[in-house]
C-alpha cells in the first residue's frame, strides 16, 4: 500500500531558526511531490511542487528536496518566523499525470517569538 | 481568477438530510477531485473526475456521488447524511493532460459539515 509519512507530528522552534520537515513514501514510482501549508481553519495552500525528475524547488526561504530512490523529501525553511506556524502537508501523486494524491498527516510547527 | 471556490462555508444537517456541497473552478482544469479531513486520520480521496462526463471513486466513497456535467463544476452529493460524514470537505483541482501547464493542484477554502 502506498503510504506517506510525515515526521515529527509537531515541532516547536524559536524564532530565526532553520529548519527541516520530513516526509517519506513507501513506493519510489512517484509523479510528483508537492508540499502545502494549512493555517487553522484554512484550506491548503500549495508552497512547492516538485516533478520526479527533479532533485529540489525553491521559492524565497523555502527549500523542497526529493530523492526518489530512498523515499524521501524535505522542506527547509530558513530564518523561520512566527508567521510561518502552520502545519505542513506533504502529499505523493502516483499514476501519472491523472492519478490522485495521497497526503501525509502532516507536521504542525510553532514558531515562537 | 477566483481559483476554486466552495460553497456553503458552514453545514449542520440532521440524520438522514441530503444536501450537496458545490464546488467550481475557473482554470480550465481536467482534473477535480473531493477529499474530506477529519483529525487524525488526514485528508482522503473521496471521488475526481479527469474530465467532463468521466468519475471515479477514491479511498473513502460510500454515501457520497458525484456528477461532472461541464469543466468547471464538480459538485458532491450526501444521498442521506449520517454523523460519521461530520468532517471538513474540500475541493481541488489540476491540469491532468500533457498540453496542459503544471500539475500542481489548488484547493478551495473547504466546507464544514456537521451532521446531527
Amino acid at each position: 500500500k502506498q503510504e506517506v509519512t510525515q515526521i515529527p507530528a509537531a515541532l516547536s522552534v524559536p524564532e530565526g531558526e532553520n529548519l527541516v520537515l520530513n516526509c517519506s513514501f513507501t513506493d519510489s514510482a512517484i509523479y510528483n511531490l508537492q508540499w502545502f501549508r494549512q493555517d487553522p481553519g484554512k484550506g491548503l495552500t500549495s508552497l512547492l511542487l516538485i516533478q520526479s525528475s527533479q532533485r529540489e524547488q525553491t521559492s524565497g526561504r523555502l527549500n523542497a528536496s526529493l530523492d526518489k530512490s530512498s523515499g524521501r523529501s524535505t522542506l527547509y525553511i530558513a530564518a523561520s518566523q512566527p508567521g510561518d506556524s502552520a502545519t505542513y502537508l506533504c502529499a505523493v501523486k502516483y499514476g501519472g499525470s491523472q492519478g490522485n494524491l495521497i497526503f501525509g498527516k502532516g507536521t504542525k510547527l510553532s514558531v515562537k517569538p | 481568477n477566483a481559483g476554486v471556490t466552495q460553497t456553503p462555508k458552514f453545514q449542520v444537517l440532521k440524520t438522514g438530510q441530503s444536501m450537496t456541497l458545490q464546488c467550481a473552478q475557473d482554470m480550465n482544469h481536467e482534473y477535480m477531485s473531493w477529499y474530506r479531513q477529519d483529525p487524525g486520520m488526514g485528508l482522503r480521496l473521496i471521488h475526481y473526475s479527469v474530465g467532463a462526463g468521466i468519475t471515479d471513486q477514491g479511498e473513502v466513497p460510500n454515501g457520497y456521488n458525484v456528477s461532472r456535467s461541464t469543466t468547471e463544476d464538480f459538485p458532491l452529493r450526501l444521498l442521506s447524511a449520517a454523523p460519521s460524514q461530520t468532517s471538513v470537505y474540500f475541493c481541488a483541482s489540476s491540469y491532468s493532460s500533457h498540453l496542459g501547464g503544471s500539475y500542481e493542484q489548488y484547493f478551495g477554502p473547504g466546507t464544514r459539515l456537521t451532521v446531527t
